[in-house]
């Protein structure tokens, strides 16, 4: 089973300032899966990236995923209250069941 | 969210008694899948099914049992429900080509 590595594990920012996560592992990812979960709710798919190099951009947040698809970030821009959440990646591959990583929760203070 | 329901949404058991948590997906997807959330842990796989009455165990599968006798309801049974098993149970569905979908989970504590 793939491990995930992810951090940092805990952070807490100011509204309006930037932040990067990270998803790292010891193996090549098929492909990889961002997720945020919100108190008292299942996670929501952010983005899905699958080749090495790719950067996704929605709205404020940037993913990338590392040229030799072992790491992957994502980046928030001008951070704010909504973004509070836990962040969590998972590893696709096929249909077998995806493996996540313990997650990043985030802390935006306004 | 209409397409995946789980319930009870909360429930407190004692020791020692079997307990089984539903979910229910009007979606017709093929894959269910029930993790259970921790903190410090993460989430982890506990039994996923494949097909009506084609299940597999995950990572965390001891004390728990699962049934699919249809498409849309997965069931997760404690058959003794221990303190260690206290925790946030999330099912989730999907296609082949799909991602995960959750539910908004239930929230099981032993005591």
């Amino acid at each position: 089973t793939q491990l995930l590595e992810q951090s940092p594990q805990f952070l807490s920012i100011q509204e309006g300032e930037n932040l990067t996560v990270y998803c790292n592992s010891s193996s090549v990812f098929s492909s990889l899966q961002w997720y945020r979960q919100e108190p008292g709710e299942g996670p929501v798919l952010l983005v899905t990236v699958v080749t090495g190099g790719e950067v996704k951009k929605l709205k404020r947040l940037t993913f990338q995923f590392g040229d030799a698809r072992k790491d992957s970030s994502l980046h928030i821009t001008a951070a704010q209250p909504g973004d509070t959440g836990l962040y969590l990646c998972a590893e696709n591959s096929g249909n077998t069941p995806l493996v996540f990583g313990k997650g990043t929760r985030l802390s935006v203070i306004a | 969210d209409a397409g995946i329901t789980q319930s009870p949404r909360h429930k407190v058991t004692e020791t020692g008694t079997p307990v089984t948590l539903r979910c229910h997906q009007t979606e017709n997807h093929r894959y269910m899948y029930w993790y259970r959330q921790d903190p410090g842990h993460g989430l982890r796989l506990i039994h996923y099914s494949y097909g009506v009455k084609d299940t597999d165990k995950g990572e965390v599968s001891d004390g728990y049992s699962v049934s699919r006798s249809k498409t849309e309801d997965f069931l997760l049974t404690l058959e003794s429900a221990t303190s260690s098993q206290t925790s946030v149970y999330f099912c989730a569905i999907r296609t082949d080509r799909s991602p995960l979908h959750f539910g908004n989970g239930t929230r099981l504590t032993v005591t």
